[in-house]
């Protein structure tokens, strides 16, 4: 079964920008893998933020963004928010089955 | 308003079966793909497997970690979907999610299984 990574863990100041990734051990990701984000509060259901790449649902803050980049998934907040504090997942999918990173803890400081 | 609740969680011993249930509402149910996550204690989100809407033939795909051990099937009547889990192991506890689309989610039902 393919490996999705990410970083384990990011800084961010409040208002900054920060770029989380994510990336898969079989090569480069791209569009036909639908990479989705979510976010991931403690005590919460997961939150869903990005699906198929870049599209946006509509409780989805207009400061994060999903892109690929460098052969990987992206999602990029621009001007984090104290409450963007999370863990963020990506998920990956490979032809029938889907793989989730192992998450990127966010903290704003 | 999408909801989905789950149900069916508890305390089950090693070897043990479970049927968790999600029930749907608030959308047309019959072609939505479903789908199953779980988090263990300190553990990241793992996908478990869907079932796809009837317009899809509603068929199934699992997670290699849980293919012939779990069962993901789903009643179109009741709007429902179900997650049976066989041999059970200990390290199946956790919290399990069932989605719509992987966009909306259930607030989760929690498994513990030990002796």
């Amino acid at each position: 079964q393919a490996v999705v990574t990410q970083e384990p863990s990011l800084t961010v100041s409040p208002g900054g920008t920060v770029t989380l990734t994510c990336g898969s051990s079989i090569g480069a990701v791209t569009s036909d893998q639908y990479p989705c984000w979510f976010q991931r509060k403690p005590g919460q259901a997961p939150r869903t933020l990005i699906y198929d790449t870049n599209n946006k649902l509509s409780w989805t803050p207009a400061r994060f963004s999903g892109s690929l980049l460098g052969g990987k998934g992206a999602l990029t907040l621009s001007g984090a928010q104290p409450e963007d504090e999370a863990e963020y997942y990506c998920l990956l999918s490979y032809s029938d089955v889907r793989v989730f990173g192992g998450g990127t803890k966010l903290t704003v400081l | 308003e999408v909801q989905l609740v789950e149900s069916g969680g508890g305390l089950i011993k090693p070897g043990g079966s479970l049927r968790l249930s999600c029930a749907a509402s608030g959308f047309t149910f019959i072609n939505v793909w479903m789908t199953w996550v779980r988090q263990a204690p300190g553990k990241g989100l793992e996908w478990l497997g869907r079932v796809k809407g009837r317009a899809h033939g509603g068929t199934t795909d699992y997670a290699e970690s849980v293919r012939g051990r779990f069962t993901i099937s789903r009643d179109d009547s009741k709007n429902m979907v179900f997650l049976q889990m066989d041999s059970l192991k200990s390290e199946d506890t956790a919290v399990y999610y069932c989605s719509r689309d992987l966009h909306y989610w259930g607030q989760g039902t929690l498994v513990t299984v030990s002796s």
